[in-house]
């Protein structure tokens, strides 16, 4: 079975600045998918970043970006220039290519302060 | 473009009660997963229903059944409500045809319940 740890219950950083957050996962599979998830106080989860196995490139979004390790089986999320906005819960998931259940690691929350 | 939409908001309950929750896909989407967020924890899948069967089940008893209507919008039942069924219960859609695997998923706002 797949397992996804998130070593970080917490962090905090100051605006403008970069914070790195920390995730690691456990799996048989060789294709698969890895996500980023954004869960503010409004409590949506909201799809930060994704990432394919089979893609050796990391991916990116604006300010947020990837560095998928896949025979570390790593993947930590860094988010530049952050902003009061940034301030949440972020879950990494990780997504069989099958395509069905999501597996959750336990979340980071991230306070960014002025 | 309509989001993923669930109702009610918020929901109280007492021990041995029975509840039900909706769920309304993202428009173009037909396959909908339930999950249950414990407060302070991760999302724990719960079931996912796709062409209106149940495709993966989490690991959760059997008081939890859902259902998938012709128009893909779903309902999560739980019987017997336990104090431990407590908890934000998360909607998400995705595409989930053969060939859509790679669709992330969309969620909802979800609905707390909370037991007595």
């Amino acid at each position: 079975a797949q397992t996804v740890t998130q070593s970080q219950p917490e962090m905090s950083v100051q605006e403008a600045e970069t914070v790195t957050l920390s995730c690691t996962y456990d799996t048989s599979e060789n294709n698969y998918y890895l996500f980023w998830y954004k869960q503010p106080p409004s409590r949506q989860m909201i799809l930060v970043i994704r990432q394919e196995a089979y893609k050796q490139q990391n991916a990116t979004e604006n300010r947020f970006s990837v560095n998928f390790q896949k025979a570390a089986k790593s993947f930590s999320l860094k988010i530049s220039d952050s902003q009061l906005g940034d301030t949440a819960m972020y879950f990494c998931a990780f997504g069989s290519q099958a395509g069905t259940a999501l597996i959750f690691g336990k979340g980071t929350t991230l306070s960014v302060s002025s | 473009d309509a989001g993923v939409t669930q109702s009610p908001t918020h929901l109280i309950k007492t021990r041995g009660q029975q509840v039900t929750l909706r769920c309304s896909p993202k428009s173009g989407h037909d396959t909908v997963s339930w999950y249950q967020q414990a407060l302070g924890q991760g999302p724990q899948f719960i079931f996912q229903y796709y062409e209106e069967e149940e495709r993966q089940r989490g690991n959760f008893p059997d008081r939890f059944s859902g259902h998938q209507f012709p128009n893909y919008s779903s309902e999560l039942n739980v019987n017997a409500l336990l104090l431990g069924d407590s908890a934000l219960y998360l909607c998400a859609s995705s595409l989930g045809g053969q060939g859509y695997s790679n669709q992330p998923q969309h969620f909802g706002d979800g609905t707390r319940l909370s037991i007595l």
